[in-house]
């Protein structure tokens, strides 16, 4: 597509639920990466695909906390038993080939989780 | 291990006066340097980046940084700023390849007419 698209935009759910949040990067673009941006503070970085594959998922702070990416291009970033403390932007971004144009990323809108 | 920091996470200034907004990183490796921007309401995007070459990067609305590796910063300036770039900026870093990248807190911009 022409620019990385997050759905949903907003979700609403109740602490111990399961939520899935879902990332379409440009068409093309081999990187993807999961931040989370909680009020007043700067994008964490959670995880990030090369391909299908978690080249570094580092940032993931618990493992209640899970992504894939099956065929290297739509990715889901899946919360079990989500806490108050999950509430938060995240967001999806994606980068394309080539050496010094490798970490210039493209962001989507965010979705905005809200655990209740 | 890298790491990014904004000192200052607002910054009001008359319009058209110029702004410094602060940014110091540590990287182990060789870094590539980003500012990203904010609108209100809107997703972030990226402002300038220096990848390479010279180390003095323009953005295609007047602003400007640039990469000092001896004091290990990368301050994002504008000689007279605009009611519209009234957002919040993010200073990022990376060190390099497909590897992830490290933000800021980010710094508040606050254009007063």
């Amino acid at each position: 597509g022409a620019g990385v698209s997050q759905t949903p935009s907003n979700k609403v759910t109740e602490k111990g639920k399961y939520v899935e949040l879902r990332c379409d990067p440009i068409s093309g673009h081999t990187a993807l990466y999961w931040y989370r941006q909680s009020l007043g503070q700067g994008p964490e970085f959670l995880i990030y695909f090369q391909g299908t594959g978690a080249a570094d998922d580092s940032g993931l702070p618990n493992d209640r906390f899970f992504a894939v990416r099956p065929e290297g291009s739509v990715s889901t970033l899946k919360i079990q038993r989500t806490e108050r403390g999950d509430s938060a932007v995240y967001l999806c971004a994606s980068t394309g080939q080539g050496a010094l144009g490798a970490n210039v990323l493209t962001f989507g809108a965010g979705s905005r989780l809200t655990v209740l | 291990a890298q790491s990014v920091t904004q000192l200052d996470s607002q910054v009001p200034v008359f319009e058209e006066a110029p702004v410094e907004l602060r940014c110091n990183y540590s990287s182990s490796v060789s870094v590539y340097l980003f500012w990203y921007v904010q609108y209100p309401n809107q997703g972030l995007q990226l402002l300038l980046k220096y990848l390479s070459g010279s180390t003095l990067v323009e953005s295609i609305n007047g602003f400007e940084a640039e990469f000092n590796k001896s004091q290990t910063s990368f301050h994002l300036r504008k000689p007279s700023v605009h009611i519209s770039d009234t957002a919040e900026y993010f200073c990022a870093v990376s060190g390099g390849g497909y590897q992830k990248v490290t933000f800021g807190t980010g710094t508040k911009l606050q254009v007063i007419p």
